[in-house]
């Protein structure tokens, strides 16, 4: 078992639904991310959070929200989904920001947009 | 040119083989360098974790970084069928920012019981 959880495991929604990627860590690590893989893909960067503030933002569009209640939560909100948004959604984790910091995975929310 | 080339495979060797496992970079900048391991529908899971060039050895996975030639490769003594998996490479550069990692598209390696 990680020690990233993300849930839920699978969802599958229609372009009109809002729904929400939870994620959790009680490593005390204070820089969090979110991934998006598709099949035989590496994980593309999305956003990164460091000390529960956006840091980066890597052009994703809207219909993706982020956001870090706390230092051990990230969700991420989905309104509005297009077909092409249907992959496996990684959340990781690390100490702090920086090059230096390896990051610990989660086995990610599998989507499937209708 | 992209950053960072892999083999995507699959690679298909016997039980009890050493594997090589390979990714060439183009940024001279980076200095930190992981492996990582994942199965079919799970996260990757890190494997390995080295910092500039040299060797790193830990169980039957040893990591191997020769910035010189900005080629990296992980090595697997005595292969088992459980290491069947996607193995991706990854690494990062000193700039200092928030960036993530930069990641090869992963190999798939089997190993035949």
């Amino acid at each position: 078992d990680t020690e990233v959880t993300q849930t839920p495991k699978h969802l599958v929604m229609g372009m009109t639904n809002k729904k929400s990627l939870k994620c959790e860590q009680h490593m005390g690590h204070r820089a969090m991310y979110w991934y998006k893989q598709k099949a035989k893909k590496p994980p593309e960067l999305m956003f990164v959070y460091s000390y529960e503030k956006l840091s980066i933002n890597e052009s994703v569009p809207s219909r993706f929200s982020p956001e870090c209640p706390n230092s051990s939560l990230l969700n991420l909100h989905l309104h509005a989904l297009q077909p092409e948004d249907s992959a496996l959604y990684l959340c990781a984790s690390s100490q702090v920001t920086g090059p230096n910091q390896p990051q610990h995975f989660g086995d990610g929310t599998r989507l499937s947009i209708l | 040119q992209k950053e960072v080339e892999q083999d995507p495979g699959p690679l298909s060797v016997p039980e009890g083989a050493i594997v090589s496992l390979n990714c060439t970079y183009s940024n001279s900048a980076f200095q930190y360098f992981m492996w990582y391991r994942q199965y079919s529908r799970k996260g990757p899971e890190l494997l390995m974790y080295t910092y500039s060039s040299g060797n790193k050895e830990d169980g039957r996975f040893t990591a191997q970084v020769d910035k010189s030639s900005k080629y990296i490769s992980l090595f697997i003594r005595d292969s088992q069928p459980s290491d069947s998996a996607t193995y991706l490479c990854a690494m990062s550069d000193s700039g200092g920012g928030a960036d993530g990692l930069t990641f090869g598209k992963g190999t798939h390696l089997i190993i035949q019981p």
